[in-house]
């Protein structure tokens, strides 16, 4: 099955942008252009980010964008706030009507 | 407003079962695919189990096959998880999603299922 793989972290400044990779690490790269990025705060359930890889669902700031190059899709966030400080997890589908969820990054606001 | 309610965690022996629900509200249930996400404690999210709208299609990953089965009653608007033979390994807080891609991304709060003996 399908894995991905991204940062354990990455860190930033108030108002720097910073951008968190999630690379497929198999030979299914098929349906890559169907991968959503969660936003998770400690004790909440994940909030839809990002989906379809570049996709904002309505409500979600526009300093959240994502993008795709190869077998690596990444989601930037622009003028890093104190609220964005959580885990961002990227999950694909995988084939066969399967899924698969990277192991996470923690972003920390310095 | 979309609400999405699990129900049946707890503390369980390794190799005895558990079956977890799922109460949906707030949004056409029968339209959409719906899937079992957990995280362990402490750790990051992990996708469990996909059921097709009808029903029909079942769809697992390699760590719960065999052993964990999903199921919809469309007409009481609940889903459902048998989990067999559970390990310690399964230890972990069950969400019941809807996820963007087979439908609208609506999230539980989960049930925490500990297993231990």
């Amino acid at each position: 099955q399908s894995a991905l793989a991204q940062p354990a972290s990455v860190s930033g400044s108030p108002g720097q942008s910073i951008t968190i990779s999630c690379t497929e690490t198999s030979s299914d790269v098929g349906s890559y252009n169907l991968v959503s990025w969660y936003q998770q705060h400690p004790g909440k359930a994940p909030k839809l980010m990002i989906y379809e890889g570049s996709e904002r669902p309505s409500g979600v700031s526009n300093r959240f964008s994502g993008s795709k190059s190869g077998n690596t899709a990444s989601l930037t966030i622009s003028g890093l706030q104190a609220e964005d400080e959580a885990d961002y997890y990227c999950c694909s589908y995988a084939g066969s009507d399967t899924y698969v969820f990277g192991p996470g990054t923690r972003v920390t606001v310095l | 407003q979309v609400q999405l309610v699990e129900s049946g965690g707890g503390v369980v022996q390794p190799g005895r079962s558990l079956r977890l629900s799922c109460a949906a509200s707030g949004f056409t249930f029968s339209s959409y695919a719906m899937h079992w996400v957990r995280q362990a404690p402490g750790k990051g999210l992990e996708w469990v189990a996909i059921i097709s709208y009808d029903g029909r299609n079942k769809y697992y990953p390699d760590s719960v096959k065999g052993r964990f089965t999903i199921s919809r009653d469309n007409s009481k608007n609940t889903l459902s998880l048998q989990m067999n033979s559970l390990r310690p390994e399964d230890t972990a807080l069950y969400y019941c999603a809807s996820l963007k891609g087979t439908g609208p991304d609506y999230w539980g709060q989960g049930t925490l299922v500990t297993v231990s003996s």
